[in-house]
């Protein structure tokens, strides 16, 4: 079965760090780009960061200002985001998702269940 | 930054309906539109492709249209499993992706 499996969220207090998961099942994990892309509670998507099949075409919101490292281990299956300097705003249950392709404009065709992050003292 | 507007909001509708949900760019995406499906708790699952491509194992009561800024996202004759949430998503400005703000589909 091909599958996307989050993990690493929690609750974390404003200007902390918090490291997300993503593991991939059921496909040749480094033939695809990975996307991440978050929810605000209550609100639509938001596309976060991409990071290409090969790790080396990385491209981020304009919004993150930074703040957000991703990154991906293709012998472990596995993609990761680095958040620093968290804010409130940055509360959101975080998706991962794969592209159609390796890189380029496609869609995301698989998706994560996503993962919680609570930025809040 | 390339807008995606979609309407409506919110759309009420009976089983057996036919529905149509509208998306708007802010400029031409050629036909770089997808649309998604989303359940409250759940992840998005890839309905439609290139503005009119179904996506693998996606029911033919799904059907898209449209190019350059407006598209739309037609269900032929709803069926319960269909009450949900739908986004529209242009990239053509790869690597810069965004997403329309939603339409809830709801029972009447």
């Amino acid at each position: 079965e091909v599958q996307l499996v989050e993990s690493g969220g929690g609750v974390v207090q404003p200007g902390g760090s918090l490291r997300l998961s993503c593991t991939a099942s059921g496909f040749t994990f480094h033939d695809y780009a990975i996307h991440w892309v978050r929810q605000a509670p209550g609100k639509g998507l938001e596309w976060v960061s991409v990071i290409g099949a090969d790790g080396d075409d990385i491209y981020y919101a304009d919004s993150l200002k930074g703040r957000f490292t991703i990154s991906r281990d293709n012998n472990k299956r596995s993609l990761y985001l680095l958040m620093n300097h968290l804010r409130p705003e940055d509360t959101a249950l975080y998706f991962c998702a794969k592209d159609q392709a390796e890189m380029g404009a496609n869609p995301f065709d698989i998706w994560g269940q996503g993962t919680m992050v609570t930025v809040s003292s | 930054d390339i807008q995606m507007t979609q309407s409506p909001s919110t759309l009420s509708a009976s089983v057996g309906d036919r529905v149509t949900i509208t998306c708007r760019a802010s400029q031409t995406i050629s036909d770089f539109l997808a649309w998604y499906q989303q359940k409250p708790g759940k992840a998005p699952k890839l309905l439609i492709y290139r503005a009119s491509t179904l996506q693998s194992g996606v029911s033919s009561r799904f059907s898209g249209s449209g190019s350059e800024t407006d598209f739309t996202l037609t269900i032929s004759s709803l069926q319960p499993d269909d009450f949900a949430t739908y986004y529209c998503q242009q990239y053509n400005s790869y690597p810069l992706y965004t997403f329309g703000q939603g339409t809830k589909l709801e029972i009447k």
